[in-house]
């Protein structure tokens, strides 16, 4: 049980495009949904937090302009990085949870580099 | 937010040999998890331990709430322990920088 499905594994795409990343609980309803991003040899940092039906929560030092998160029901949530250049190219892992005392569930993560 | 503290950051153990893993918080938790992230990137979800002891198997897991601190054990380790392993605490799971442990032969 709890399985978090993440799509898709791995992004090429060119300087200026828009990518979107899914991120779905299969056999959990997910009250919060979260997402992370990963550097090479670094830490996962806590980009945002979502709530289905709210706008997310971003932490300091995220562009939510650019990094787009919709959680528009409890088993999906989805990250939109707009106009994508290099700097932007890193893991990102999404998470789930089903309830505030409850473990977060992590995606596979989906690499993306852009050229 | 909470900061976390792991050590050591680097580990190298001969295979069959036990080990700590330790996790520092600035503040209290709620939520506490341990993870395994291996080389493809998966994040393998150990121990959800806000408190108290838990085991699977040859691992463990101890977490002291009053005074912040989580430690996960690893007995007669095996290569495939090998990996970073990350905790992260709080709300929203903040991670600490990670143990990057190498089992060798």
């Amino acid at each position: 049980g709890a399985v978090v499905s993440q799509h898709p594994s791995w992004v090429i795409c060119k300087s200026g495009t828009s990518v979107k990343i899914e991120c779905r609980s299969l056999d959990f309803q997910a009250t919060t949904m979260f997402w992370y991003r990963q550097f090479p040899k670094q830490s996962l940092m806590l980009m945002a937090t979502s709530n289905e039906g709210s706008k997310a929560t971003y932490e300091q030092g995220v562009e939510k302009d650019k990094f787009l998160i919709n959680h528009a029901s409890l088993t999906l949530s989805t990250l939109t990085v707009t106009s994508a250049h290099p700097e932007d190219s890193s893991f990102y892992i999404c998470s789930a949870r089903e309830g505030i005392s409850q473990p977060q569930h992590f995606g596979d993560g989906t690499r993306l580099s852009i050229l | 937010g909470i900061q976390v503290e792991q050590s050591p950051p680097d580990l190298i153990l001969q295979e069959g040999a036990n080990s700590t893993l330790r996790c520092n918080f600035s503040d209290s938790v709620n939520n506490l998890q341990w993870f395994h992230q291996n080389p493809w990137g998966q994040l393998i979800n150990l121990f959800y331990i806000p408190s108290g002891t838990k085991q699977n198997g040859r691992l463990s897991a101890t977490t002291v709430a009053t005074e912040r601190y989580s430690l996960l054990y690893i007995s007669s380790s095996q290569t495939t322990d090998s990996g970073v392993y990350f905790c992260g605490g709080g709300y929203a799971l903040n991670f600490g920088k990670g143990t990057s442990l190498l089992v060798t032969p």
